[in-house]
C-alpha cells in the first residue's frame, strides 16, 4: 500500500507570495491532518480534515488555510508568506479520528526568502 | 495547559543498553499518548501508543510506562541498537478532538556501537 505522498518535496518562495502544498493520503484514509515542524517550535498542529470538513484548527493565523477533496486528497495554502513560515510541512492521514494511528508523509520543505 | 514537556533533549547510549525518554503533561483531559520516531529526511512514524487506563504497554523492545497520578509517561528502548538512532517525540491528545496531537520537543537519541 502506498504511503502518504506530499508534493512538492522542496519549495522556495519570496516574502509576500502564496503557496499551495498537496497531500495524497493512504488509500481508504478519510482523515488528513497538517503539522508544521520547525527547530524552534517543534511539531505544531495546523488543522484536520475529515470527510471534506475542517474538524479542528491549531493556533495559526488565517493566512494558513486548507481543504479536502471528495477523494480525501488535501491541500494547504499559505498566503502572504513571511520569513517565519519557513518550515517542514507534514501531512498525516488516518482511517478515523481519535486514537487511529497517524501516518505521516515525508513533508514539504518550504523556504521563504 | 496544552504543553507536553519532554526530556532529555539528547541522549547517548551504548549498544545493548536501555534508552529512557520521559514526558510530562499538564492537561488531565488528555487520553491518548503516542510515541513517534523520526529519521532525518522522513516524517515521524508511530512507534507505540497508550491510553491512561493502562500503566504499561510493551511492543517488542519498546515499552511505554504511564503514571496517571504524576501525569508522566516514558519510553524505554531495551537492547538499544545503532539503527534506533533517531529523534523521538512523545505526544498527547484528547480523542474527542480527533488527530490534534500536542508534541513534546523531541529527544535526539544516538546509540554508539
Amino acid at each position: 500500500k502506498a504511503g502518504v505522498t506530499q508534493t512538492p518535496r522542496y519549495l522556495i518562495k519570496t516574502r509576500g507570495q502564496q503557496v499551495t502544498l498537496s497531500c495524497s493520503p493512504i488509500s481508504g484514509h478519510r482523515s488528513v491532518s497538517w503539522y508544521q515542524q520547525t527547530p524552534g517550535q517543534g511539531l505544531q498542529f495546523l488543522f484536520e480534515y475529515f470527510s471534506e470538513t475542517q474538524r479542528n484548527k491549531g493556533n495559526f493565523p488565517g493566512r494558513f488555510s486548507g481543504r479536502q477533496f471528495s477523494n480525501s486528497r488535501s491541500e494547504m495554502n499559505v498566503s502572504t508568506l513571511e520569513l517565519g513560515d519557513s518550515a517542514l510541512y507534514l501531512c498525516a492521514s488516518s482511517l478515523a479520528r481519535g486514537d487511529s494511528p497517524l501516518h505521516f508523509g515525508n513533508g514539504t520543505r518550504l523556504t521563504v526568502t | 495547559q496544552q504543553q507536553v514537556k519532554q526530556s532529555p533533549q539528547s541522549l547517548i547510549v551504548q549498544k545493548g543498553g536501555i534508552s529512557i525518554i520521559n514526558c510530562a503533561y499538564e492537561n488531565t483531559a488528555f487520553d491518548y499518548f503516542p510515541w513517534y520516531q523520526q529519521f532525518p529526511g522522513k516524517g515521524p512514524a508511530l512507534l507505540i501508543a497508550i491510553r491512561p487506563d493502562v500503566s504499561e504497554k510493551k511492543e517488542g523492545r519498546f515499552t511505554i510506562s504511564f503514571n496517571k497520578s504524576a501525569k508522566q509517561f516514558s519510553l524505554h528502548i531495551m537492547d538499544s541498537q545503532p539503527g534506533d538512532s533517531a529523534t523521538y517525540f512523545c505526544a498527547a491528545s484528547r480523542m474527542e478532538y480527533g488527530n490534534k496531537l500536542v508534541f513534546g520537543a523531541g529527544t535526539i537519541l544516538r546509540v554508539k556501537s
